[in-house]
């Protein structure tokens, strides 16, 4: 079975400045996606970045970039230049490759509030 | 290009009765799958549909079942409602033409109380 585990229930920020979400997450599999989901307070959940395992060059969108580190399944998100709007709860996600269907595996999230 | 949609938006029952909740997917999208979000939970996997069928499922009793129509709208249903079962439940659909296809996209969800 998979687990992602995210130990930081809340995180806050000074706006404009740097900010680092951590995910580990626990798997046999080899192939695999990882995601980082922003879910605002409106709840509609959406995108903000996705790792390929196999890559092993970090995804990079903007000012959201991770650090994928295989080897001791950690997957974390840095947002720089924090904004207002950046403000939201982030999930890590799993999706393991090759099997019937979709099905992603969750963490508990990680409240961040962006402050003026 | 309209979104994932959810119905109702929000509602309240009483334990016992039983709620069904639709979602309608992006035009194109042929899986559909459905999460309870609780505080402290995070988000559980309910059930995922492609093409109408069943293809996986979460960890959840009986009580929780799923259809999909021909036209890729989803249905999920909760019977003999308990107090534990009021949660935020998201409808997510995703295109999954290719096996490296994984991407979900969201509803806003349907907030279910019960009392």
């Amino acid at each position: 079975a998979q687990t992602v585990t995210q130990s930081q229930p809340e995180m806050s920020v000074q706006e404009a400045e740097t900010v680092t979400l951590s995910c580990t997450y626990d798997t046999s599999e080899s192939n695999y996606y990882l995601f980082w989901y922003k879910q605002p307070p409106s709840r509609q959940m959406i995108l903000v970045i996705r790792q390929e395992a196999y890559k092993q060059q970090n995804a990079t969108e903007n000012r959201f970039s991770v650090n994928f580190q295989k080897a001791a399944k950690s997957f974390s998100l840095k947002i720089s230049d924090s904004q207002l709007g950046d403000t939201a709860m982030y999930f890590c996600a799993f999706m393991k490759l090759g099997g019937t269907g979709n099905q992603f595996y969750f963490g508990t999230g990680t409240s961040l509030t962006v402050i003026p | 290009k309209a979104g994932v949609t959810q119905t109702p938006r929000y509602l309240i029952k009483t334990r016992g009765q039983q709620v069904t909740l639709s979602c309608s997917p992006i035009s194109g999208h042929r899986s559909v799958s459905w999460y309870q979000q609780t505080p402290g939970q995070g988000l559980q996997f309910l059930f995922e549909y492609f093409s109408e069928t069943q293809r996986n499922k979460g960890n959840f009793p009986g009580r929780f079942s799923g259809r999909q129509f021909s036209n890729s709208r989803s249905e999920m249903n909760v019977s003999t409602l308990e107090l534990g079962d009021s949660a935020l439940y998201l409808c997510a659909s995703s295109l999954w033409d290719r096996i490296t296809e994984g991407e979900l996209f969201f509803g806003e969800g349907s907030r279910l109380t019960v009392l």
